[in-house]
């Protein structure tokens, strides 16, 4: 079965620092790979996905990840972090186990505070 | 836009009874799904369904069972609520085929006492 660690639980910094959140999964085989923001009261949503090809993935809001296979890693990165990017922020694993529908395995998520 | 309605906010129940937690998707998606969300423990997959009638069991299963009579609906069942069953419930959905992007509901914040 499928994991993924996200080992950063709580990032504070400081608006315009840079940031790297850490994620790493484990399955040998073919993988998608997701991660998803919850802003304070909000439902969660989708931040970028990698599915193949170049494995620099930019999303929105000025956020990128980048897939290494052979690390099995997909941190995720904001050169410059903005008060507004205050938010809970998964890494998510996704392998196909039945018919179509794919079991999408979630880390325990990283709060991350930027302060003023 | 994907709208994914979940029928309650917040719910508080007692131990024991019967909790049904009902979940509808307005955009024809083929899966669905229902997560629990606890602080420190991320989102945990209870039960998945794929098509109307089908369902297969996540990481957490025991203590929930599930039904999907129609496609747009998918309802999340507590036979018996238990107080470690208080925690955010997240309905999910997914178009299938291939885009596998979810879509959230706001979830439903379950006490049970």
């Amino acid at each position: 079965a499928q994991s993924v660690s996200q080992h950063n639980h709580h990032v504070i910094l400081s608006e315009a620092a840079s940031l790297e959140l850490g994620c790493n999964y484990s399955y040998g085989g073919t993988v998608n790979l997701f991660w998803y923001v919850q802003y304070p009261g909000q439902h969660l949503q989708l931040l970028l996905k990698y599915f193949s090809g170049d494995p620099l993935v930019k999303g929105i809001k000025g956020f990128e990840a980048e897939f290494i296979k052979s690390k099995f890693s997909f941190n995720l990165r904001k050169p410059s972090v903005q008060w507004s990017d205050t938010a809970e922020y998964f890494c998510a694993v996704n392998a196909y186990l039945t018919g179509t529908a794919s079991k999408l395995t979630f880390g325990t998520g990283t709060r991350l505070q930027v302060t003023l | 836009d994907v709208k994914v309605t979940q029928s309650s906010r917040y719910l508080v129940k007692r131990t024991g009874e019967k909790v049904f937690l009902e979940c509808v998707q307005d955009m024809d998606h083929e899966n669905m799904f229902w997560y629990r969300q606890d602080p420190g423990l991320g989102l945990r997959l209870i039960y998945f369904s794929y098509d109307v009638k089908m369902k297969e069991k996540g990481d957490i299963p025991e203590g929930y069972s599930v039904s999907r009579e129609k496609k747009e609906r998918f309802s999340l069942i507590l036979e018996s609520a238990s107080t470690n069953q208080t925690s955010m419930y997240l309905c999910a959905s997914s178009p299938g085929g291939g885009d596998e992007k979810l879509f959230f509901g706001s979830g439903t914040q379950l006490s049970v006492l």
